[in-house]
């Protein structure tokens, strides 16, 4: 149980196009979702943390005009990575997480290149 | 949430046991610690997790010392699909909004 699911798996665009990630909790309910990004060789960073039906919260420095959330139901959150650019080729991994459960439960990952 | 440091690598000889060390020094009594671990270009995986006492489960044990200063995950017997970064956490646990701050963990190689 507990499977979070990312689509696409991969993506390949022109820069200056706009790219969605879909992240979804497939048997459960998910209060609150968060988005990291990972550059080659380095650690997770987290982006934004979302919660069902509100406003995403982001980190210091992350545009959020730029990636936008949506977290439209409680199975399901999507990145837009709005006009990209070269720089914002990444790993891009969700998490999800269910009240009472003390522990993430992460998305397999998106690779975006833009070219 | 205090600050973790880990080894950058460490190897491990296949079917014998993974020691991974973790110093949080400046744990908070309230703050749990947690191991994670990722594998090459996937998303990362939850291994085990404890507040005082020592921890097993299916994957691995966590031992953490009395101070709470430090921490060993220990996979007893390691093979070549555990090598991975594995990344110690310490959090606050019950906050929904809490999150996950990851540092650089720790490249384990299992080696044949």
């Amino acid at each position: 149980g507990a499977v979070v699911s990312q689509h696409p798996s991969w993506v390949i665009c022109k820069s200056g196009t706009s790219v969605k990630i879909e992240c979804r909790s497939l048997d459960f309910q998910a209060t609150t979702m968060f988005w990291y990004r990972q550059f080659p060789k380095q650690s997770l960073m987290l982006m934004a943390t979302s919660n069902e039906g509100s406003k995403a919260t982001y980190e210091q420095g992350v545009e959020k005009d730029k990636f936008l959330i949506n977290h439209a139901s409680l199975t399901l959150s999507t990145l837009t990575v709005t006009s990209a650019h070269p720089e914002d080729s990444s790993f891009y991994i969700c998490s999800a997480r269910v009240a009472g459960v003390p522990r993430e439960f992460f998305g397999p990952g998106t690779r975006l290149t833009v070219l | 949430d205090a600050k973790t440091t880990q080894p950058p690598s460490m190897d491990c000889a296949e079917g014998r046991a993974a020691n991974l060390p973790c110093n949080h020094s400046t744990i908070s009594g309230n703050e749990y610690v947690y191991w994670y671990r990722q594998i090459h270009s996937q998303g990362p995986q939850y291994i085990i997790h404890g507040l005082k006492n020592n921890e097993t489960n299916e994957m691995a044990s966590l031992i953490i010392t009395e101070d709470r200063k430090s921490s060993t995950l220990i996979l007893p017997h390691a093979t070549l699909r555990d090598t991975a970064v594995y990344y110690c956490i310490v959090r606050a646990q019950e906050t929904s909004g809490s999150r996950l701050t990851f540092g650089e963990g720790t490249q384990l190689t299992v080696n044949p």
